[in-house]
């Protein structure tokens, strides 16, 4: 069974503050994503990774796929109060695109 | 722009009873999956679909039942609630073979007292 462990759990920073969020995993993903949920909301995509030591940014956001393939970052640069939400890393199973296991998720809130 | 729509969006149920999640999407993907978010667990997949007519077991499939009968329509059937299954529950659909964006609806919280 593969395993996606994320952390911190939780995270309560200062707005201006820089953070990492971590995606772990023993087995080797052909992609990686990472989704951001509001509260009674579903989650959306941010960004995909495919190939091992990618790097993507979206604005003040860092995405970084291991050279193995097995982990993934996120690093947030001078978070605002708008980065507030859970985190969610994906990982397509090598059994096929078609079934993604999700991280533990990251619940961060960023204070004002 | 519908995109991925599950309702009910709040349900409680009697320990025994049965219901049926309703997950619709407009958007003619071929992969229609359905999850259970838990605190602390992240989402945990029950059933998937690859296209119409086939379906299979994600991770935590007991006391699940789906079928796809149309590309539009997904349900998920709780047989016989039990406490257990008191969940969050979100329905997600993606283009197809090579797409990696996942549409999801907004959710449906389930409590079985």
């Amino acid at each position: 069974t593969q395993l996606l462990e994320q952390s911190p759990q939780f995270l309560s920073i200062q707005e201006g503050e820089n953070l990492t969020v971590y995606c772990n995993s023993s087995s080797v993903f052909s992609s990686l994503q990472w989704y951001r949920q509001e509260p009674g909301e579903g989650p959306v995509l941010l960004v995909t990774v495919v190939t091992g030591g990618e790097v993507k940014k979206l604005k003040r956001l860092t995405f970084q796929f291991g050279d193995a393939r097995k982990d993934s970052s996120l690093h947030i640069t001078a978070a605002q109060p708008g980065d507030t939400g859970l985190y969610l890393c994906a990982g397509a199973g090598t059994s096929g695109t078609y079934k993604y296991i999700f991280g533990t998720g990251t619940r961060l809130k960023v204070l004002a | 722009n519908a995109g991925v729509t599950q309702t009910p969006k709040f349900q409680v149920l009697k320990t025994g009873q049965s219901m049926t999640l309703q997950c619709a999407q407009d958007m003619n993907h071929e992969y229609m999956s359905w999850y259970r978010q838990d605190p602390g667990m992240g989402l945990r997949l029950i059933h998937y679909s690859v296209g119409a007519g086939i379906t299979d077991q994600g991770e935590v499939p007991n006391g699940y039942n789906v079928s796809r009968s149309t590309t539009e329509d997904f349900p998920l059937r709780l047989l016989s609630a039990a406490p257990s299954q008191t969940s969050v529950y979100f329905c997600a659909s993606r283009a197809g073979i090579g797409s990696t964006e996942a549409f999801f609806g907004q959710g449906t919280r389930l409590t079985v007292v």
